[in-house]
């Protein structure tokens, strides 16, 4: 069965561009999660959804980072004015469950380079 | 807040070696503990996890037990294959206590495994 997948895989934006990533989370799944990773670090969680409602944004860095979900399935980050601190792999996760033990399944990344 | 620390890479063993990969977390609560493996050119995916003291956590030949008295959850395999080279996060998840909703992760560890 298919996986969670996100696109595009790779995206250069020039510096104040803005940028949308899609994830495409595994049909039914709940819960959905968006995690930044910077170049030799592990990834650090932005925001959490359950089903369209967006219950966390306690990790998205400023308010130029913007998430939704709205039917509850497909979800997209969008980073205006991107800055080359923003260049990371974003991941996006779904899980089946909303409880805190449902496992989290990773898609494979977009990778962001701002020049 | 919450944090993990795992031991730095990459780390280098001949096949048929004993693994140790050690992590130690600091956390508020009670939180529940995981490994996730990423192997070369694949997404994020759970190896093991423990909800609770001295619980372990077992999968593909990997152990790890949580310990609470010394805030640890260290990885171990008794013999490696080439096919284990991967980088491996240990993570921590503290909603159960409150906290963030998503994952709480260390700096990955790259697992090389020479024939």
């Amino acid at each position: 069965g298919a996986g969670v997948s996100q696109s595009p895989r790779y995206k250069v934006a020039k510096r104040g561009q803005d940028v949308a990533l899609r994830c495409d989370p595994i049909s039914g799944h709940v819960s959905l999660f968006w995690y930044q990773q910077a170049l030799g670090q592990g990834p650090e969680f932005l925001t959490y959804f359950q089903n369209e409602a967006q219950l966390d944004k306690s990790g998205l860095p400023s308010d130029r980072f913007f998430a939704e979900r709205p039917e509850g399935s497909v979800s997209t980050l969008k980073i205006q004015r991107t800055q080359q601190e923003d260049s990371a792999v974003y991941l996006c996760a779904s899980s089946l469950g909303s409880g805190y033990l449902s496992e989290q399944y990773f898609g494979p990344g977009t990778r962001l380079t701002v020049t | 807040g919450n944090s993990v620390t795992q031991m730095e890479g990459p780390v280098t063993l001949s096949e048929e070696a004993f693994l140790t990969i050690n992590c130690t977390y600091t956390a508020t609560g009670y939180p529940s503990l995981f490994w996730y493996v990423q192997y070369p050119g694949e997404g994020l995916q759970l190896l093991l996890k423990a909800t609770k003291a001295d619980d372990k956590g077992s999968n593909k030949g990997f152990e790890a037990t949580y310990r609470k008295e010394t805030t640890s959850f260290h990885l171990e395999k008794g013999s490696v294959q080439v096919s284990d080279s991967a980088v491996y996060f240990c993570a921590l998840s503290d909603r159960a206590g409150g906290g963030a909703d998503g994952l709480t992760f260390g700096k990955g560890t790259h697992l090389i495994i020479q024939p």
